[in-house]
Formats: C-alpha cells, sequence, structure tokens
C-alpha cells in the first residue's frame, strides 16, 4: 500500500495562476483532509470531506475549493493564487468520519507563489 | 484561532534527559492525539487519549489528559536525538470529525 500520495512535490506559481493539488489514498478510508502549514502556525485546516460526495469548511477555506472526486481521491484548488497562499499543504484520511482514529498524512506539497 | 496551543514553542534539552510539553485547548472534547513530525515530512501518530481516560502510556511516551483544565501533557522519557522533531497535539472541533491541530513543539535533544 502507498498510503496518502500527494502530488506535486514542489510548485511555483505567479500569482493569479491557478492549479490543483492532487491527494489519492489506497486504504479505503472514508474521511479524508486538507491542511496548510505555515512557519510558527502548526497545521491549519482548509476543508475535509467525511465521505464520498461531502465536504466541508475548516478554519482557513477563503481561497480555495476542494474535490472529492471518489472514495480515494480529494483534490484541492487554486483558482488565483496569492502569495499568501505559499505555504506546505497536506493531505491526510482516516478510516471513518470518527475522530477516534489517528489521521495518516501524506508527504506534502510545498507550494511557492510569486 | 486554533483549537490547541502547546507550550513551550521550542524546548532543547540534554540526550537521556525527559521532556515534557503541554497542550491547552479550548472547547470540550472526546478524545486528543498527539503526533510528531519530523523536519519537512508529513505528520506520524503517537497516541490518542479519550476524554475519560486521564493518564496513558506507550513505549517511553506518557500522556496525560486534564478535562477540567482542558489540558494534556506530553512527556518523553530518556530522549534521544531521534526524538529531535516537532509534536503536535490534536483535537475534534466541536466534538465531531474536524481535527485541529496546535502549534507545536519544537523539541531538539542536544548530544
Amino acid at each position: 500500500n502507498a498510503g496518502v500520495t500527494q502530488t506535486p512535490k514542489f510548485q511555483v506559481l505567479k500569482t493569479g495562476q491557478s492549479m490543483t493539488l492532487q491527494c489519492a489514498q489506497d486504504m479505503n478510508h472514508n474521511s479524508m483532509y486538507w491542511y496548510r502549514q505555515d512557519p510558527g502556525m502548526g497545521l491549519r485546516l482548509i476543508y475535509y470531506s467525511a465521505s464520498e460526495g461531502t465536504t466541508d469548511k475548516g478554519e482557513v477555506p477563503n481561497g480555495y475549493n476542494v474535490s472529492r472526486l471518489n472514495k480515494r481521491e480529494f483534490s484541492l484548488r487554486l483558482e488565483s493564487a496569492a502569495p499568501s497562499q505559499t505555504s506546505v499543504y497536506f493531505c491526510a484520511s482516516i478510516p471513518s468520519g470518527s475522530s477516534y482514529n489517528e489521521q495518516f498524512f501524506g508527504p506534502g506539497t510545498r507550494l511557492t507563489v510569486l | 484561532s486554533q483549537q490547541g496551543e502547546e507550550d513551550p514553542q521550542a524546548l532543547s534539552i540534554q540526550e537521556g534527559e525527559n521532556a515534557t510539553m503541554n497542550c491547552s485547548y479550548k472547547t470540550s472534547i472526546n478524545n486528543l492525539q498527539w503526533y510528531r513530525q519530523n523536519s519537512g515530512r508529513g505528520l506520524v501518530h503517537l497516541i490518542l487519549i479519550r476524554s475519560n481516560e486521564r493518564e496513558k502510556h506507550s513505549g517511553r511516551l506518557r500522556v496525560t489528559l486534564d478535562t477540567s483544565k482542558k489540558s494534556s501533557s506530553l512527556l518523553i522519557t530518556a530522549s534521544r536525538a531521534a526524538d529531535t522533531a516537532s509534536y503536535f497535539c490534536a483535537t475534534p472541533l466541536n466534538r465531531d470529525d474536524k481535527i485541529i491541530f496546535g502549534k507545536g513543539t519544537r523539541l531538539h535533544i542536544l548530544p
């Protein structure tokens, strides 16, 4: 099992460009999450999906959209990138819609917006 | 604002010593989790403690939870160089499955 995979690993964008960060898990997990991590800020929840076909806002959803394409995949889209979105983005998943499960994290995507 | 806040923000200790870090949170929770992050990598789950538990052990880790004070502590005994990492507490927001992280404690083990 590959666990949680993220693509790309690195990306540089210009202000105003759009892109989609991809996340996939092969553990048959129901819930998936997108976080961003800035220096000194820890992880902040952007969006999450409790199950296929559902999404919900987290702490910092502005400027992002998500799609839960199927049970395996959860993508994060930046429609018009801004320098404030420069960050490391992590995808995570848990087996079910319960907080009593540990989260499994992907390796992260380092995004720089110029 | 974030649900959990770790204290201290950074900690340096000699190898072999014990390391203690604390987490305070704001709302009622049904469990609290601790994660470790090595530099530049994703987070790895360490331990989960339920709201009806006061203490839990896993190897060299000891976690306590005080729901009346809305706080938790993580103790790493007999620290090793490999323990150098950032440690985060995570709690479910509003008792559901939105899991929120604190800002973390950066632990550095000195040789």
